[in-house]
């Protein structure tokens, strides 16, 4: 079946560097990615999406870019802070259908 | 805007009573909710999707007659356990798209559900 294969489990860099989380997606009908940041215990919150006719998309730290040939997609988070800690989510979204299938998720650890 | 509430936040009951959840788009009507369960430290699975008005999409290896689906309004569906058993303890969140065609999930708050 379609799945969504999401590296690395786990991250820990130093406050101020880069953060790159990849994900990889089989089903060639997805066409929204968006990613979520999870905090222990709350809800996902969207922080950046993508769609499927677009390559790459930036919000002030966040970045996602999009290899449609590739079927990959990954979340770049620059000048990291404390605040960054938590786990990201990927996910591949088939509109027409509603199907939906998020990624294993990713630990960042932001040291001070 | 785009918000989406969960309640009960938590729940305990007893292993063969049934459980509901409800889950409400506060400020926008939403024609499509999802639901997911989500072990610790894992991600969310997919149990079903529910449009206003119609019977659910159930994924395969959900067990419709177990979980109960309904989504009576734009802005309101429901979860029932039916029958939980300790097993079925886990993080139950729903999310919620926004009208027609909109590709953004917006996501409740969870319930986390403990069957003794």
């Amino acid at each position: 079946g379609e799945n969504v294969e999401q590296h690395p489990s786990t991250l820990s860099v130093q406050e101020g560097d880069s953060a790159v989380i990849k994900c990889t997606y089989s089903d060639s009908a997805s066409n929204y990615f968006p990613w979520y940041k999870q905090e222990l215990g709350k809800r996902p919150q969207l922080i950046i999406d993508i769609r499927s006719n677009v390559g790459e998309k930036k919000d002030q730290r966040i970045a996602v870019t999009l290899n449609k040939t590739a079927k990959h997609f990954s979340l770049h988070i620059t000048e990291t802070q404390p605040e960054d800690s938590a786990v990201y989510f990927c996910a591949a979204i088939t509109t027409g259908g509603f199907k939906t299938i998020f990624g294993a998720g990713t630990r960042l650890f932001v040291k001070a | 805007g785009a918000v989406v509430s969960q309640h009960p936040s938590w729940v305990i009951c007893k292993s063969g009573t049934s459980v509901k959840i409800e889950c409400r788009s506060l400020d926008f009507q939403a024609t499509t909710m999802f639901w997911y369960r989500q072990f610790p430290k894992q991600s969310l699975m997919l149990m079903a999707t529910s449009n206003e008005g119609s019977k659910a999409t159930y994924e395969q290896g959900v067990e419709k007659d177990k979980f109960l689906i309904n989504h009576a309004s734009l802005t309101l569906s429901t979860l029932t356990v039916t029958s939980a058993h300790p097993e079925d303890s886990s993080f139950y969140i729903c999310s919620a798209t926004p009208g027609t065609g909109a590709m953004e999930q917006y996501f409740g708050p969870g319930t986390r559900l403990t069957v003794t």
